[in-house]
């Protein structure tokens, strides 16, 4: 069974930093890009970044929201992900989801499993 | 970047419905679009992906058409378990867009 647990979510003063890991389980992690989604009270979902495979040489793509102060990154020995969340903001203040993507035949990849979400509440 | 839509935002259904939601991204992406059912408090699930693929273990009530820059979610016929926030997302190319959401509640 594909599982997905994130963790590392809390209350950070904005300005600090928080790293998010995702411990994935049931599936070849290693073969799999994987994503990051965050969702702030009562609002929609927003995409917030990706890292690739080890054959697409673990490259990274982010949301301009986030870019130059969060990295993606993964350990596929421990079949973990991380999301280094860094000069937090108090609009950071989300739900922070991992999800995996699945490459299919057809072509294009979608997110066919998500964890259950952690809580970064970004606040003085 | 891709822009998507989604009409309308907010819906009154009551069960045995049909219910249609429509998806708009501001420029054409083939099929590349997948559509979420969010329930309060729990992580997105999906239900459709290449615009119209369903995905294992999603009931058959559900199903998804469109191509280009127009794309409908179609629930035939609303279930009690159906009640949900719905969301589209273009799998062509970053940042990988949602829709903003569409709530389907109780009539």
């Amino acid at each position: 069974e594909v599982q997905l647990v994130e963790s590392g979510g809390g209350l950070v003063q904005p300005g600090g930093s928080l790293r998010l890991s995702c411990a994935a389980s049931g599936f070849t992690f290693s073969d799999h890009y994987m994503d990051w989604v965050r969702q702030a009270p009562g609002k929609g979902l927003e995409w917030v970044g990706r890292i690739r495979n080890k054959a697409n040489r673990y490259t990274t793509e982010y949301a301009a929201s986030v870019k130059g102060r969060f990295i993606i990154s993964r350990d596929d020995s421990k079949n973990l992900l991380y999301l280094q969340m860094n000069t937090l903001k108090i609009e950071d203040t989300a739900v922070y989801y991992c999800a995996r993507a699945y490459s299919s035949a057809w072509g294009k990849d979608y997110f066919d499993y998500w964890g259950q979400g952690t809580l970064v509440t970004v606040s003085s | 970047d891709i822009q998507l839509t989604q009409s309308p935002s907010f819906l009154s259904a009551s069960v045995g419905d049909r219910v249609t939601i429509t998806c708009r991204a501001s420029q054409g992406i083939d099929s590349y679009l997948a559509w979420f059912q969010q329930k309060p408090g729990k992580a997105p699930k999906l239900l459709i992906y290449a615009a119209s693929t369903l995905q294992s273990g999603v009931p058959s009530r559900f199903s998804g058409s469109g191509s280009g820059t127009e794309f409908t979610l179609t629930i035939s016929s609303l279930q009690p378990e159906d009640f949900a926030t719905y969301y589209c997302q273009h799998l062509n190319g970053y940042p990988r867009t949602f829709g903003p959401g569409t709530k389907v509640d109780v009539k």
